[in-house]
């Protein structure tokens, strides 16, 4: 059964202390593995997609990197706007297949 | 704004109503997707439309029942829901690669439901 697990569940930092969140899945035939931030209230909002063990990818502050197990999603010196939910999903087969989201990790940074 | 709206952003209803849920995108994109997000549960994929053909709908009970009369819209009609179903329900427009992998997905802001 394909499965995706993140950790840790909740996160409290500083503002401006680094840290990484984590994403974990055992699929069969990953086609895509896709971060999201969901503000309380909102729609998530997508971030990244990874389609291969050893890519990364950045966007301002946010660093996402892929291997064959897991996703890292770093954070470098973080803002309080960056406090959210950040979601990983996962892709395998093809689109609508089998599409599953991890439970998130809850960000908090504090100024 | 993400360029997916959603009607109505709050249902309250009744175990014996009919209603239905309304998504709109503007992106162009090739697919578009129902959502469940309950508390303490991860999003739960329930309906996928790729190129307007419903490909996947995940044993979703029959009281939801989609519809996608074209690229740009996406309905989930609901009757005789239960208590338990009251939760946040997501649209999503993807663009879909010619492969099948996902390349983006946009969600709308969501329509909050509670039945009573």
């Amino acid at each position: 059964e394909d499965q995706v697990t993140q950790s840790p569940e909740a996160l409290r930092l500083q503002e401006g202390e680094s840290s990484s969140l984590n994403c974990s899945y055992t699929v069969s035939g990953l086609r895509g593995l896709f971060w999201y931030r969901q503000d309380p209230g909102k729609g998530p909002e997508f971030l990244f997609t990874l389609y291969s063990a050893g890519e990364e990818k950045e966007k301002e502050r946010l660093k996402a990197t892929l291997t064959k197990k897991e996703s890292f999603l770093h954070i470098t010196a973080p803002k309080p706007e960056d406090s959210a939910t950040y979601l990983c999903a996962v892709q395998a087969g093809n689109y609508g297949q089998n599409f599953v989201f991890g439970p998130g990790t809850r960000l908090s940074v504090l100024p | 704004e993400t360029g997916v709206t959603q009607t109505p952003r709050h249902l309250v209803m009744g175990m014996t109503n009919k209603k239905s849920l309304k998504c709109e995108q503007h992106l162009g994109h090739n697919a578009m997707d129902w959502y469940k997000q309950s508390a303490k549960k991860p999003l739960e994929l329930m309906f996928v439309y790729n190129f307007k053909e419903q490909t996947e709908n995940n044993s979703v009970p029959s009281r939801f029942s989609p519809e996608c009369p074209n690229s740009s819209h996406l309905f989930l009609h609901l009757h005789t829901l239960q208590p338990e179903d009251s939760a946040l329900y997501l649209c999503a427009s993807s663009q879909v690669l010619a492969g099948g992998s996902q390349e983006t997905q946009y969600f709308g802001p969501g329509t909050r439901l509670l039945v009573l």
